[in-house]
């Protein structure tokens, strides 16, 4: 069974240009999660999917952060200006399981590192 | 609201030696999941093992064992006989009935030859 595939592994960018990264979860799990991870620090949600709607972006910083998961696969997140403090991992995962259901057990795709400079 | 704490930055231990990764919970889900995760250098995040608010027995994988104590509001990973590839960073997790995992701030953990 494939894994959840993320790209890119790494992109540096300039402050204030605009990058974006895209996830392919595992086949036929419904939700998605991005999780930002700064250095030395745990995992952050940013936005939940369920099939292609959001559950939960409250900790999404709307103004320059956007996520998309068209036809309930496959999911972009965007940065755009970018900020030096938005150099971080960005963590695909996608779970079988939806609320409430199951054990809630994420699977991880390896990351997309970005460095702002 | 969740909340995950591992008050330990960095613990070393002996090769084949058992060591105990420290973690506590607070949520208000009568429901939840408690999960652990092992991050190398790599950057993957790799599970490990789960543990169900309502399971009776402690969960064990291998070398792996969780220490849950409802009362207390914990949720320790016992690793026994260590080995120079557990040195990864651990993370705890809780998810609610939400399905949303939130982390604590891990634990970096070192084996010595």
């Amino acid at each position: 069974e494939a894994g959840v595939a993320q790209s890119p592994r790494y992109k540096i960018i300039e402050k204030r240009q605009s990058v974006a990264f895209w996830c392919n979860p595992i086949s036929g799990h419904a939700t998605l999660y991005w999780y930002q991870q700064i250095l030395g620090q745990g995992p952050k949600l940013l936005i939940q999917f369920q099939n292609n709607g959001v559950v939960d972006d409250s900790q999404l910083p709307k103004d320059r952060f956007s996520a998309e998961r068209l036809k309930g696969v496959d999911s972009t997140l965007k940065i755009q200006p970018a900020k030096l403090e938005d150099s971080a991992v960005y963590l695909c995962a996608s779970s079988l399981d939806l609320p409430g259901q199951g054990s809630g057990e994420l699977f991880f795709g390896e990351g997309s590192r970005l460095t702002v400079l | 609201a969740q909340k995950i704490t591992q008050t330990q930055p960095g613990m070393f231990v002996q090769e084949k030696e058992a060591v105990t990764l420290d973690c506590t919970y607070d949520t208000s889900d009568p429901s939840y999941g408690l999960f652990w995760y092992k991050q190398p250098s790599s950057g993957e995040m790799i599970f490990l093992i789960y543990q169900g608010s309502y399971d009776q027995q402690n969960a064990t994988e291998g070398r792996y064992s969780l220490n849950f104590q409802k009362a207390r509001k914990s949720a320790n990973l016992v690793i026994s006989a260590s080995q120079l590839g557990d040195s990864a960073m651990y993370f705890c997790a809780m998810a609610g009935s939400a399905r949303q995992l939130t982390f604590g701030s891990g634990t970096q953990l070192t084996v010595l030859p």
